[in-house]
């Protein structure tokens, strides 16, 4: 129980473009999805969290308007880079809560390119 | 600023040894503590959680906590070259927030 999946796992886009990351809880419904970002050797970094049905909380320093999130159903929540720019190349890695624990389940993360 | 705090090692046991992972946080309300490992490249996954003071044992791994310390471990007994990873340690904070404040991880190598 409590998988998590994320699609694409890989994406490579010019500077400039919009690239939109999915977010799948596959079997538990989910309320609240977090999405994180993480450097090579470095600690994972909160971006947002993502509660279905309103609006999602970002974290101080995240554009939120560069980094929409939304979360239209309790199985799917969708992170979408807007005029993605090298800086934003990272491996973004999505969580679940399962119920009403506090338990975050990661999915496999997605690495993105911009080149 | 509430903090976890990690040695970032790296840490380095040989192959059957008992490896200890340490944690401390400033969050003196915090009551939920987790162990996520993970591999190079890979996403955290979850090994551990505890809630309540004590020895909290699944398989190899166990977890102890002391909150009256601010103080919460890991120890894998048995340590196998596949636990090489960097292991972290996430408390939740107090109140309602469901956010996790992470620590920076420790870098576990073990050795045949």
């Amino acid at each position: 129980g409590a998988v998590v999946s994320q699609h694409p796992s890989r994406v490579i886009c010019k500077s400039g473009t919009s690239v939109k990351i999915e977010c799948r809880s596959l079997d538990f419904q989910a309320t609240t999805m977090f999405w994180y970002r993480q450097f090579p050797k470095k600690s994972l970094m909160l971006m947002a969290t993502s509660n279905e049905g309103s609006k999602a909380t970002y974290e101080q320093g995240v554009e939120k308007d560069k980094f929409l999130i939304n979360h239209a159903s309790l199985t799917l929540s969708t992170l979408t880079v807007t005029s993605a720019h090298p800086e934003d190349s990272s491996f973004y890695i999505c969580s679940a809560l399962q119920g009403a624990g506090w338990e975050q389940y990661f999915g496999p993360g997605t690495r993105l390119t911009v080149t | 600023q509430k903090e976890v705090e990690q040695n970032s090692g790296p840490l380095s046991v040989p192959e059957g040894a008992i490896a200890s992972l340490n944690c401390t946080y400033s969050d003196r309300g915090s009551q939920s503590f987790f162990w996520y490992r993970q591999y190079s490249g890979k996403s955290p996954e979850l090994i551990m959680f505890i809630y309540s003071n004590g020895d909290k044992e699944d398989g190899r791994f166990t977890a102890q906590l002391n909150k009256a310390s601010q103080y919460v471990s890991l120890l894998i007994r048995d340590s196998q070259p596949s636990d090489s990873a960097t292991y972290l340690c996430a408390v939740k904070e107090a109140g309602n927030n469901r956010k996790l404040i992470w620590g920076l991880g420790t870098s576990l190598a073990v050795n045949p």
